[in-house]
């Protein structure tokens, strides 16, 4: 079982909808979840940061972590074309590796005006 | 907005030589990072530095790579002889403490091994 898992879609939406993307994980001890966005062949951009469980919301985006099913969401609401990106989850914390972030593949998402 | 900078964006070199690439973190972060995403994958750890030292490395971060602050602002990845699959995008992170709070990142260094 990969440690985040990701669909990659790619996920087409109208201009306005609501967009929720998310990721699944396996290794119970991530304690901080992120969301990146990452333009085509540019650098990841932080997002949402949130530490254990519970709803984070900035904005048009919320996140949500539930460490009981292992299942992270981000949720955008109005969404518009310059939301057209890709989105990564990413995760870290636990053990001996609280330094790396564990990415997952990243979601394609497309909203047309 | 303070951000992390990279240089160069585009580096091409052949197989078997040597390059360094350089990153300037954010300037109140103590935690820095080396990334890579080869084309079509996952963004993929390699390693963190903190205190003149490495904190942990991936499995990825063998003896052909190195890090280095040669200063009080630049950090640098040298791969010393590449290959052909080193090919990808480097990506440079900081973090005021450590990888449990916010990683952020610069907009990269595109490897190409000929």
């Amino acid at each position: 079982q990969k440690e985040v898992e990701q669909d990659p879609g790619p996920l087409s939406v109208p201009e306005g909808a609501i967009v929720s993307l998310n990721c699944t994980y396996s290794n119970s001890a991530f304690q901080y979840f992120m969301w990146y966005r990452q333009y085509s062949r540019k650098g990841p951009e932080l997002l949402m940061y949130t530490y254990s469980s519970g709803n984070k919301e900035d904005g048009r985006f919320t996140a949500q972590v539930d460490k009981s099913s292992k299942y992270i969401s981000l949720f955008i609401r109005d969404s518009q074309p310059s939301d057209s990106a890709t989105y990564l989850c990413a995760m870290s914390g636990g053990g001996g590796s609280n330094y790396k972030l564990t990415f997952g593949k990243g979601t394609l998402l497309t909203v047309n005006p | 907005e303070p951000e992390v900078t990279q240089t160069p964006s585009h580096q091409v070199t052949q197989m078997g030589q040597e390059v360094i690439l350089r990153c300037v973190p954010i300037s109140n972060h103590l935690y820095f990072y080396w990334y890579r995403q080869i084309l079509g994958q996952k963004v993929e750890f390699l390693v963190s530095f903190y205190n003149n030292e490495i904190s942990e490395k991936s499995e990825i971060f063998d003896d052909q790579f190195s890090v280095e602050r040669p200063d009080g602002s630049n950090f640098t990845l040298k791969i010393r002889s590449t290959k052909l699959e080193d090919s990808a995008m480097y990506f440079c992170a900081s973090s005021v403490d450590s990888g449990s709070t916010e990683q952020f990142f610069g907009p990269g260094t595109r490897l190409t091994v000929l």
